[in-house]
């Protein structure tokens, strides 16, 4: 089963800064990699898949990269409605799905 | 507009069951792979089962293996989820997902905005 860790699981920046979000596979995945937004009290919405293409109507400040084993979010300027849990997801075994244990995005 | 709206959550005792549904509109609902994911209070996202257009796969977590049971009803566009032999561990917020071919995989496209499973004497 392929592992995915979030780091860091909290981080915190003000509206208007960059922020960067990890995820590191424990085997590659290729670039089959996808990251949802998820708020409180909220279902997820998926935001990027296959590792940089963002899903329909994601604003352009949301950029994923990578490939194998690491994977990068980033948001290139914070506003306020992005502060939430953020996680990203793998489909191993073509049937399973994994996902990281998140990373909270708070205002600071 | 696509729609899924989940019904059947509620509280039960451990060892109980329960039968979850998921209504489905706005979409070709017999075209799509389907899956539920749950959430446990305060924690992450975790994949429990998913099912083929046709019912013919169904693929499940091992922590559910023979005990839970994913089904569907592609003329009333609907996703079931019956749920035997519940734990405490079940507790969750439980959400009916549509898997969608997006570029090379399949991801979660849409999601339902979850019903609460509740286990506890």
């Amino acid at each position: 089963e392929i592992v995915l860790t979030q780091s860091p699981a909290t981080l915190s920046l003000s509206p208007g800064e960059r922020a960067t979000l990890s995820c590191r596979a424990s085997q590659s995945v290729s670039s089959y990699l996808a990251w949802y937004q998820q708020k409180p009290g909220q279902a997820p919405r998926l935001l990027i898949y296959d590792a940089s293409n963002r899903a329909t109507g994601i604003p352009a400040r949301f950029s994923g990269s990578g490939s194998g084993t690491d994977f990068t979010l980033t948001i290139s300027s914070l506003e306020p409605e992005d502060f939430a849990v953020y996680y990203c997801q793998q489909r191993s075994n073509w049937w399973m799905y994994t996902f990281g244990q998140g990373t909270k995005l708070e205002i600071k | 507009e696509v729609q899924l709206v989940e019904s059947g959550g509620g509280l039960v005792q451990p060892g109980g069951s329960l039968r979850l549904s998921c209504a489905a509109s706005g979409f070709t609902f017999s075209s799509y792979w389907m899956s539920w994911v749950r959430q446990a209070p305060g924690k992450g996202l975790e994949w429990v089962a998913n099912i083929k257009q046709d019912g013919s796969e169904k693929y499940y977590v091992d922590s559910v293996k023979g005990r839970f049971t994913i089904s569907r009803d592609n003329a009333k566009n609907s996703l079931y989820l019956q749920m035997n032999s519940l734990r405490a561990e079940d507790t969750a917020v439980y959400y009916c997902a549509r898997d969608s071919q997006l570029g090379g995989v399949y991801y979660f496209d849409y999601w339902g905005q979850g019903t609460l499973v509740t286990v506890s004497s």
